[in-house]
């Protein structure tokens, strides 16, 4: 089956911890993005990657890191997570062109 | 800022009436506008998609009605159904740039 898995659903941590949420796709699409998701605010581009090394900053950057060292994988990294990092977690990989996305089931990351 | 806007925030419909959800975009190179549904506990997925140079395309009971002069798009469901309350996100980019709508709370009464 076609699609994008994230790991962990669910994540409770505390602040100034390291963490890092997973992504994979197994449709080899080139194209792979993190959305955050907010109450009001719809969803917000965090990062996106056109291909294995290539990565560039969306809209709201601050406070994340990625890495696409292979094509299929695309991990989301909180160095010092804060409070406000608190929010519902997407990725999505498309195949190029105008081409709709496929996300993942999401992450729900708490930081207190 | 914002760059695209979408209204209403919630909806609620009879069983079998019209839902129509609007959005409007800033950007004239967006040149892709999908919608995507989403259900609860569940990420959004895409239901229907249009490029600019069509100003509709249907997709059984989901219509996009696109206007590039206005620099409007609406979703249009017909004959709404129960099993259509979710949440409706609209899009627009380009390339690897897509932007979303704060997203409609569509609740169909039965």
């Amino acid at each position: 089956e076609a699609q994008v898995t994230q790991n962990p659903r669910y994540l409770i941590t505390v602040t100034g911890k390291k963490l890092t949420v997973t992504c994979s796709q197994n449709m080899n699409h080139e194209y792979m993005s993190w959305y955050r998701q907010d109450p009001g605010l719809g969803l917000r581009q965090i990062y996106y990657s056109m291909n294995v090394e290539v990565t560039d900053k969306g809209d709201v950057p601050e406070g994340y890191k990625v890495s696409r060292k292979e094509k299929r994988n695309f991990p989301l990294i909180l160095e010092s997570p804060s409070p406000n990092q608190t929010s519902l977690y997407f990725c999505a990989s498309h195949k190029g062109g105008n081409y709709g996305y496929t996300f993942g089931s999401g992450t729900r990351l708490t930081v207190v | 800022q914002q760059q695209v806007k979408q209204s209403p925030q919630s909806l609620i419909v009879q069983k079998g009436g019209i839902s129509i959800i609007n959005c409007a975009y800033e950007n004239t190179a967006f040149d892709y506008f999908p919608w995507y549904q989403q259900f609860p506990g569940k990420g959004p997925a895409l239901l229907i998609a249009i490029r600019p140079d069509v100003s509709e395309k249907k997709e059984g009971r989901f219509t996009i009605s696109f206007n590039k002069s206005a620099k409007q798009f609406s979703l249009h469901i017909m004959d709404s159904q129960p099993g259509d309350s979710a949440t409706y996100f609209c899009a627009a980019g380009f390339g690897n740039q897509f932007y979303f709508g704060t997203g409609t709370s569509l609740t169909v009464i039965p």
